[in-house]
């Protein structure tokens, strides 16, 4: 257990659903990652934030996607009319915002759109 | 962040010790070496990092060439916990507190009993 905790952690969803995850982080950590797997893949990064602002987002976020970080802590993500291909694995991750600084994942949600 | 190779799988003996190679030819002069693994159905886990000297800790050690061009990431005695996949990711010092991690496709371990 690394301390970042991610609900849920299985979702079934029918295509054209909305679809919301959550993610607690380490309680002290001010910087929190999104990242979204697939079979066979390495992560790839989808957006992050420093306490609430949303610093950068990836090309990969597209307009259905949205997360946000209201107080500084947990964060969620929400996918708008979910398609087949967002099935994969989504993972949580924070850090401190320090140099080299390790990042702590979450055990991620698996979504499957059907 | 500068592009890594790595090989797709490697196989180890169980209480054998295993070395897992990464290139990363055009690595610059700022950039770190991580070493993150992810078991199986868990997040990436931190496993190492440095800059020109070898490094070791609790998990793991590593190794880095001369010319920093490769770098190779040691478990001295692996054991069937140790079966994951081992990305070699480079950070750049300067931006390393605020980028995301960039991963490829790392390496898959197996350990036989």
């Amino acid at each position: 257990d690394t301390g970042v905790s991610q609900n849920p952690r299985h979702k079934i969803t029918k295509r054209g659903q909305n679809v919301t995850f959550r993610c607690d982080p380490i309680s002290e950590h001010n910087r929190l990652y999104w990242y979204r797997q697939t079979l066979g893949q390495g992560p790839e990064f989808l957006t992050y934030f420093q306490n609430e602002a949303q610093l950068e987002k990836s090309r990969l976020l597209s307009d259905r996607f949205s997360a946000e970080r209201p107080k500084g802590s947990f964060s969620t993500l929400e996918i708008q009319r979910t398609e087949q291909g967002d099935s994969a694995m989504y993972l949580c991750a924070s850090s401190l915002a320090v140099s080299n600084n390790e990042q702590f994942f979450g055990p991620g949600t698996r979504l499957t759109v059907l | 962040d500068a592009k890594t190779t790595q090989p797709n799988s490697m196989e180890s003996n169980e209480e054998e010790p295993v070395h897992l190679p990464c290139n990363h030819s055009t690595i610059s002069g700022t950039d770190y070496i991580h070493w993150y693994r992810q078991l199986p159905s868990q997040g990436p886990e931190y496993v190492i990092h440095g800059l020109t000297s070898n490094v070791n800790n609790r998990m793991a050690s590593l190794a880095i060439a001369e010319d920093r061009k490769s770098s190779t990431l040691i478990l001295h005695r692996a054991t069937l916990r140790d079966a994951a996949v081992y990305y070699c990711i480079l950070r750049d010092i300067e931006s390393s507190g605020n980028t995301p991690l960039v991963f490829g496709k790392g390496t898959r371990l197996s350990v036989i009993a």
